[in-house]
């Protein structure tokens, strides 16, 4: 069965400090990935997403994330982070053709302001 | 712009009761997701639909049926109510046409509560 690891479950920052959250994803097909982001709250929101393509995609609030095809991987990064990224971060996969989308377990981010 | 509409927002049901969820997605998305997300837990896929057939099927209890109709719109449905059930019930839509259908939109959420 596909599953979606992500390494880190909680993670506290100071402001400035750079982020990278872990995520694997184990299925053998090809596969369409995403970063959701969910505020304290509120519903979930895209930050970016993988299709096809230059592996090194670039979303929302100077997020960016790296596909790695051989590692299974496809980390969340961001080179400075501020207070209001404090939220839950889901990463996603679904199966290409298919409709079925897999979360993460999610990783909560706290940044001290 | 618009986005999914969920409603209710906030239910509260006693155990052995039925619940009726319904999702409105963006105009002219023709897929409906549904997702339940308890807490602290990340969200779990039940079921899909699209252009009204049902279109992958996830870890939805026999005792929850849902349906799309010919306006989109999805109305999920629960019976028997448990304990258990008590999440936040996402719905998301997308195009289901080539590889914009794999650009989910949630809507807020029903947050559910049996007593």
């Amino acid at each position: 069965a596909q599953s979606v690891s992500q390494h880190n479950h909680h993670v506290i920052l100071s402001e400035a400090a750079s982020l990278e959250l872990g995520c694997n994803y184990s299925y053998g097909g090809t596969v369409n990935l995403f970063w959701y982001v969910q505020y304290p709250g509120q519903h979930l929101q895209l930050l970016l997403k993988y299709f096809s393509g230059d592996p090194l995609v670039k979303g929302i609030k100077g997020f960016e994330a790296e596909f790695i095809k051989s590692k299974f991987s496809f980390n969340l990064r961001k080179p400075s982070v501020q207070w209001s990224d404090t939220a839950e971060y889901f990463c996603a996969v679904t199966i290409t053709g298919g409709f079925k989308t897999i979360f993460g377990a999610g990783t909560r981010l706290f940044v001290k302001a | 712009a618009a986005g999914v509409i969920q409603s209710p927002r906030h239910l509260i049901k006693e155990k052995r009761e039925t619940a009726t969820l319904k999702c409105y997605p963006i105009p002219r998305h023709d897929t409906v997701y549904w997702y339940q997300q308890g807490p602290g837990q990340d969200p779990q896929f039940l079921i899909s639909f699209y252009e009204k057939m049902q279109s992958d099927k996830g870890s939805i209890p026999d005792r929850f049926s849902a349906q799309q109709f010919s306006d989109y719109h999805s109305e999920l449905n629960m019976s028997s109510l448990e304990l258990g059930d008590s999440a936040l019930y996402f719905c998301a839509s997308s195009l289901g046409r080539w590889e914009a259908s794999y650009e989910q939109y949630f809507g807020p959420g029903t947050r559910l509560t049996v007593t």
